[in-house]
């Protein structure tokens, strides 16, 4: 079956440091791949997606690229900052089929950025 | 935007009690789902459907139970609620298969 790994945190970095959330993933067919976050006390609210090979997604300086040759999809940013604490789940959706399918998603990394 | 409602936020319910948590989108998408959130476990697909009146299970459905009478409520229902059951549920809507799936904010189930 389909499956999400991820690096399991946490993960702490002081501001302005360079992030990277490691994900890889199994699936039958040509998923499409997710990023989500959830911040404290919040349900989960999507970051970014790609739908195919070679693909980058980006959102609010995050971006991550579809490697279909290392079933991979790694989350990085720049510089972050204090706000961008929160759990980051890597997700994806296989749908050889037809119908709805829900999301694989990874056990989640929960990033702690200090000042 | 998006919006999805989840009926309550935290819950207390004792051991056998039945258990309902709703969910409302408000963008006519066809597909709804439920999610629990343990620590260490990640997201688990409980049940989804894609039409009124149609569900499926997905990986973890024992216990659960759903249904959907119109197309933006899709509620989960905890037949005899047993302290396992004790988790983060959270439900989402996407507009199909493949697409971005929209969450609502979560249910806190506390089963004493």
């Amino acid at each position: 079956g389909d499956s999400v790994t991820q690096m399991e945190g946490p993960v702490t970095l002081s501001e302005e440091a360079f992030l990277t959330i490691n994900c890889t993933y199994t699936a039958t067919g040509y998923p499409s791949l997710f990023w989500y976050v959830q911040y404290p006390g919040e349900g989960l609210q999507l970051l970014l997606k790609a739908t195919k090979a070679d693909d980058k997604g980006s959102n609010k300086g995050f971006e991550a690229t579809y490697r279909k040759e290392t079933t991979s999809f790694h989350l990085e940013k720049g510089s972050v900052q204090v706000s961008d604490s929160a759990v980051y789940f890597c997700a994806l959706s296989d749908t050889p089929g037809g119908g709805a399918d829900g999301l694989t998603f990874g056990k989640g990394t929960h990033l702690i950025i200090q000042p | 935007d998006v919006k999805v409602t989840q009926s309550s936020r935290y819950l207390v319910k004792r051991t056998g009690e039945k258990v309902f948590l709703e969910c409302v989108q408000d963008m006519d998408h066809e597909n709804m789902f439920w999610y629990r959130q343990d620590p260490g476990l990640g997201l688990r697909l409980i049940y989804f459907s894609y039409d009124v009146k149609m569900k499926e299970k997905g990986d973890i459905p024992e216990g659960y139970s759903v249904s959907r009478e119109k197309k933006e409520r899709f509620s989960l229902i905890l037949e005899s609620a047993s302290t396992n059951q004790t988790s983060m549920y959270l439900c989402a809507s996407s507009p199909g298969q493949g697409k971005t799936q929209y969450f609502g904010p979560g249910t806190r189930l506390l089963v004493l």
